[in-house]
This record gives structure tokens, C-alpha cells and sequence, in this order.
């Protein structure tokens, strides 16, 4: 099992550009989770996906950023016309469906993105 | 919302010296606590999880305290090691049917030989 598959590890943008960011779940996981990491703080929630579904979107940025989880392929996580403040590490982590609550979720190795 | 707290931001120790972090969370409705362990530039690792119907969890030289009642949660390591250096996480999460984590700000232990 590879795990959870993230790319790219490092991204480099110019403020204005867009990021996208590639996050494949572990195999037989169909709830995918985007977490973001300022320097020095703790991690954030950002949003939680299922196949086709944005189940809770409550930890996004209301503009510039949206997220997708497709029947076929990864998920991907969107940031258009970036911003040095965007400058994070940014985690997925999966988990399989609940067959009982709260069920242990996989972090990726994270994209590290940097806004010049 | 939840909000967790955690203490201390920084952690000093000698080598064979117990650890302890402790975490206080907001929301009584939180029922699971995790622990991550993130060296650095590397992924969040989870090293110890509770669940409220639980006080205490001990997995070798890693324990994990609960107090539903004060609503905080504590992490133990015993013996540390050098290669216990990293910062420390903890989380809490309702359970809501998926895992929407809110962790603490992180505690960077360092343990000198």
C-alpha cells in the first residue's frame, strides 16, 4: 500500500499564478481531507471530500481556493491568483468509510508551497 | 467551534527524563484525541489516539491521559530518547461521522543526549 500520494512535494509560484496541488488517497479510501500548515503553527482543516461531494468546506477561504475529489483520478486542491500569505505546507489525509466513527486518518507527505 | 490548546510550546529534556504534554479542548462533544509526532519537513504521524469512553491508553513508552470532565488530555513519554525530538500534536474531533481534526499549536520537544 504506497499510501497517501501527494504532488508535487515543492511548488513554486509567482503571487498572481494559480497552484494546484495532487492528492491520491490511500487504496480503498474514499474520504479525502485538505489541511493546511502555516510556519511554526498547527494544522488547519480546510475541507473534507468524498468521491463527487464536498462534504464540509467550512475551513476554505471563501475565494480563490476550491477543491475537488473526481469519480476517476486525484484529488486536487486549487488556489488561483496566489498570494505570499498562501505560502504553507499544505497536507491530505485519508481515511476509509466510517464503518464506525472516528477512524484514523493518513496524512501525505504534503506540498510545500512557496509564493515569490 | 472547538478550539484546543496545548502546552508547553517548547519542551527541553535530558535523554531518559520523562515528557509530558498536556491539552485542553473547548467543545464536550469531542470524542476522539489524537497524537502526531512531525519531524521536520515530514508528515504528521499518528503515535497514540483516545477515545472518550477511555481514560487512559499506553502503547509501550507512549501513554495518553483523558479527563472528560476537565476536558483536557495529556500525552506521557517515558525513557525519551534523541529520536523522540519533533513536535508534538495533539487534536480533538467530534464525532460528526468524519474526521474534521482541530489540533493544538504544537509542542517542540528536544531531548539532549
Amino acid at each position: 500500500n504506497a499510501g497517501v500520494m501527494q504532488n508535487p512535494r515543492h511548488l513554486v509560484r509567482r503571487r498572481g499564478q494559480e497552484a494546484r496541488l495532487r492528492c491520491s488517497p490511500m487504496k480503498g479510501h474514499s474520504h479525502v481531507y485538505w489541511y493546511r500548515q502555516l510556519p511554526e503553527e498547527g494544522l488547519k482543516f480546510m475541507v473534507y471530500l468524498q468521491k463527487e461531494n464536498i462534504i464540509d468546506e467550512s475551513g476554505m477561504p471563501k475565494e480563490r481556493f476550491s477543491a475537488e475529489f473526481p469519480k476517476e483520478g486525484p484529488s486536487i486542491l486549487r488556489i488561483q491568483q496566489v498570494v505570499r500569505g498562501d505560502s504553507a505546507a499544505y497536507f491530505c489525509a485519508s481515511s476509509p468509510r466510517n464503518r464506525e466513527m472516528n477512524t484514523e486518518a493518513f496524512f501525505g507527505q504534503g506540498t510545500r508551497l512557496t509564493v515569490v | 467551534g472547538e478550539n484546543v490548546e496545548q502546552h508547553p510550546s517548547t519542551l527541553s529534556v535530558q535523554e531518559g527524563d520523562s515528557a509530558v504534554i498536556k491539552c485542553t479542548y473547548s467543545d464536550s462533544a469531542s470524542n476522539y484525541f489524537p497524537w502526531y509526532k512531525q519531524e521536520l519537513g515530514k508528515r504528521p504521524q499518528l503515535i497514540i489516539d483516545i477515545r472518550s469512553n477511555v481514560g487512559e491508553k499506553k502503547d509501550q513508552r507512549i501513554a495518553v491521559t483523558l479527563n472528560k470532565t476537565a476536558k483536557h488530555f495529556s500525552l506521557h513519554i517515558t525513557e525519551t530518547q534523541p529520536e523522540d525530538s519533533a513536535v508534538y500534536f495533539c487534536a480533538a474531533s467530534m464525532n460528526t461521522g468524519f474526521q474534521k481534526l482541530v489540533f493544538g499549536t504544537g509542542t517542540r520537544l528536544l531531548v539532549s543526549p
